[in-house]
């Protein structure tokens, strides 16, 4: 079956601009979580979703990023009024109800110029 | 602060080694743990899950977690270039939060 995808892939914005992120999990995975990676690092948990709730977002960096899973599937990530910190690579990961493995999306590049 | 400490490397192998990866983490509470193999430019991709005490082996893969000394392992047995990548150490802590904390992973070179 699909994987979890993401897009765009790559982003390019302009300092100061809104981007949206999105994500779609794997079909039936009830789960889904929002983790941000820099150059170098390992990813950083950023926000959790089961189903519609959102049940953690301790990870987010600042109020300019929200996120939302309005119908229980599909994700958004927003960040607004992007800033250079800003850029990294964003991955979305899904898990099945039940167990504890959680299977990432291809991410998607943000660089803010 | 939940931490989870991994050797950056490089570690280097020559092809049919077996390469040793390392991991320690500070959550004594620490009920999953993880490994996920990045090449570069790509996503974390996962390849073994531990939740017990001893070694749990899939293929060329070992796992292998003490949690009495907060310690997870993964060896790789017969080691090919194509395993040359980074990998990350990924721990949860269980009771009702899901999220993954993640070492900054080992990376990873066999050597034709």
């Amino acid at each position: 079956g699909a994987g979890v995808s993401q897009s765009p892939r790559y982003k390019v914005a302009k300092r100061g601009q809104d981007v949206a992120l999105r994500c779609d999990p794997i079909s039936g995975h009830v789960s889904l979580f929002w983790y941000q990676q820099a150059l170098g690092q390992g990813p950083e948990f950023l926000t959790y979703f089961q189903n519609e709730a959102q049940l953690d977002k301790s990870g987010l960096p600042s109020d300019r990023f929200f996120a939302e899973r309005p119908e229980g599937s599909v994700s958004t990530l927003k960040i607004q009024r992007t800033q250079q910190e800003d850029s990294a690579v964003y991955l979305c990961a899904s898990r099945l109800g039940g167990v504890y493995e959680q299977y990432f999306g291809p991410g998607t590049r943000l660089t803010v110029t | 602060q939940k931490e989870v400490e991994q050797n950056s490397g490089p570690l280097s192998v020559p092809e049919g080694a077996i390469a040793s990866l390392n991991c320690t983490y500070s959550d004594r509470v620490s009920q999953s743990f993880f490994w996920y193999r990045q090449y570069s430019g790509k996503s974390p991709e996962l390849i073994m899950s531990i939740y017990s005490n001893g070694d749990k082996e899939d293929g060329r893969f070992t796992a292998q977690l003490n949690k009495a000394s907060q310690y997870v392992s993964l060896l790789i047995r017969d080691s090919q270039p194509s395993d040359s990548a980074t990998y990350l150490c990924a721990v949860n802590s269980g009771a009702g939060s899901y999220q993954l904390t993640f070492g900054k992973g080992t990376k990873l070179s066999v050597i034709p």
